[in-house]
């Protein structure tokens, strides 16, 4: 069974430092996709990043960097320079190929960034 | 923009009522979902559906069903609303699968 863990209940750090939010995932299945998404304090869930199994390139996106290591089964997130409109709760999520359209959320980060 | 739309942002019915949540997006998406959102448990789907009338069980379909009569919309129904499913419920769709989901602002649903 698929299975994905955000150990991180929650952080606070302040502002202009970098954090790493982690996630660490279970799947048996060999293609699988990987996903980030951040919830603002307004509700709606916004994406980040989809990341498929075969591809272990780390990405970078302006401040926001993923770091994707099949060998831990990892998926981690990097904020640089964090800023205060980064505060927000942070799920990693994971779809496996053979269960199509069935997402499995970790339980969420929450992010405070302090001025 | 993909805009998907839930009918209320908070709702508070009592126990036994039969409950309603609705949900419209505009991008003519073939999947929609239903996930509730708790502290702790992060998002758990209840119910999706790949085309209009077809729906696929979640992880926690108990004392939910759902109705997908036309395309856009996707409706979650509490058959008599107890206390336990107090929660936020949040709406979303994708166009295919393993596709980016496009999420709705939440229903905070209080039963009492």
């Amino acid at each position: 069974a698929q299975k994905v863990t955000q150990a991180q209940t929650e952080i606070s750090v302040v502002e202009k430092e970098d954090v790493t939010l982690d996630c660490v995932y279970e799947t048996r299945d060999t293609t699988y996709y990987l996903f980030w998404y951040k919830q603002p304090p307004s509700g709606e869930l916004v994406f980040l990043i989809r990341r498929n199994s075969f591809d272990e390139q780390n990405e970078i996106s302006g401040r926001y960097s993923w770091n994707f290591q099949k060998s831990t089964s990892s998926f981690n997130f990097t904020i640089t320079a964090s800023q205060v409109v980064d505060s927000a709760v942070y799920f990693c999520a994971l779809e496996e190929y053979g269960s199509a359209r069935q997402l499995t959320f970790g339980s969420g980060t929450q992010l405070t960034v302090l001025p | 923009d993909v805009k998907v739309t839930q009918s209320s942002r908070y709702l508070v019915k009592r126990t036994g009522e039969k409950v309603f949540l609705e949900c419209v997006q505009d991008m003519d998406h073939e999947n929609m979902f239903w996930y509730r959102q708790d502290p702790g448990l992060g998002l758990r789907l209840i119910y999706f559906s790949y085309d209009v009338k077809m729906k696929e069980k979640g992880d926690i379909p108990e004392g939910y069903s759902v109705s997908r009569e036309k395309k856009e919309r996707f409706s979650l129904i509490l058959e008599s609303a107890s206390t336990n499913q107090t929660s936020m419920y949040l709406c979303a769709s994708s166009p295919t699968d393993r596709d980016e989901a496009f999420f709705g602002q939440g229903t905070r649903l209080t039963v009492v």
